[in-house]
């Protein structure tokens, strides 16, 4: 069975920085691209960022350029994104997303 | 940026009916869509692959078509789990985007 688990999300000054992983199980990451994606409250779903398979191509949505970024370990099965100067709408859940498999996400709020 | 304009934005269907619900593009794209469920504190579940290719597990109630601009998810026969929110991805070119979403209530 496929997992897919985010972590590292939590409560943060506007300015601040946060990491957030993604591990997967029951699949190996390294054929795949892997996206981030996020869900502001009461909000639908936004595409954040996505890296290729050997991290050769990597995209982000104007709304977070020049602060996030991705990033990918293929002999740990795992994605990051790594987040500064966080502002309060960037607060939401943040999925992690391999080949269709999902996470259950990670809560992220910006708050002083 | 490609706009995916869905439609429509809610829906009330009784179990057993067929629903379809829309998602056009604003330039041609293919066959890069996605279709995903979502059930009110959960993650997005994908349904539908490159606009008709069945994710592993979903059920053959479900299927998608559509190439180019026009985008069609239909659900043959409604069960009670199939009452939920459901989003169109369009994965041609970044940035990414995703319809406004369908929220499928309970008539």
């Amino acid at each position: 069975e496929v997992q897919v688990v985010e972590s590292g999300g939590g409560l943060v000054q506007p300015g601040g920085s946060l990491r957030l992983s993604c591990a997967a199980s029951g699949l190996s990451v390294s054929p795949y691209d892997m996206n981030w994606i996020r869900q502001a409250p009461g909000k639908g779903l936004e595409w954040v960022s996505y890296i290729s398979d050997s991290s050769s191509s990597i995209y982000y949505a104007d709304s977070v350029r020049g602060r996030f970024t991705i990033s990918r370990d293929n002999a740990k099965n795992s994605l990051y994104l790594q987040m500064d100067n966080l502002k309060d709408e960037d607060t939401a859940v943040y999925y992690c997303a391999i080949t269709g498999y999902w996470g259950q996400g990670a809560q992220v709020t910006v708050s002083s | 940026d490609i706009q995916m304009t869905q439609s429509p934005s809610s829906l009330s269907a009784s179990v057993g009916d067929r629903v379809t619900i829309t998602c056009r593009a604003s330039q041609g794209i293919r066959n890069d869509v996605g279709w995903y469920q979502q059930k009110p504190g959960k993650a997005p579940k994908r349904l539908i692959f490159s606009a008709s290719s069945l994710h592993s597990g979903v059920p053959s109630r479900f299927s998608g078509s559509g190439s180019g601009t026009e985008f069609t998810l239909t659900i043959s026969s409604l069960q009670p789990e199939d009452f939920a929110t459901y989003y169109c991805l369009q994965a041609n070119s970044f940035p990414y985007t995703f319809g406004q979403g369908t929220k499928l209530e309970i008539k």
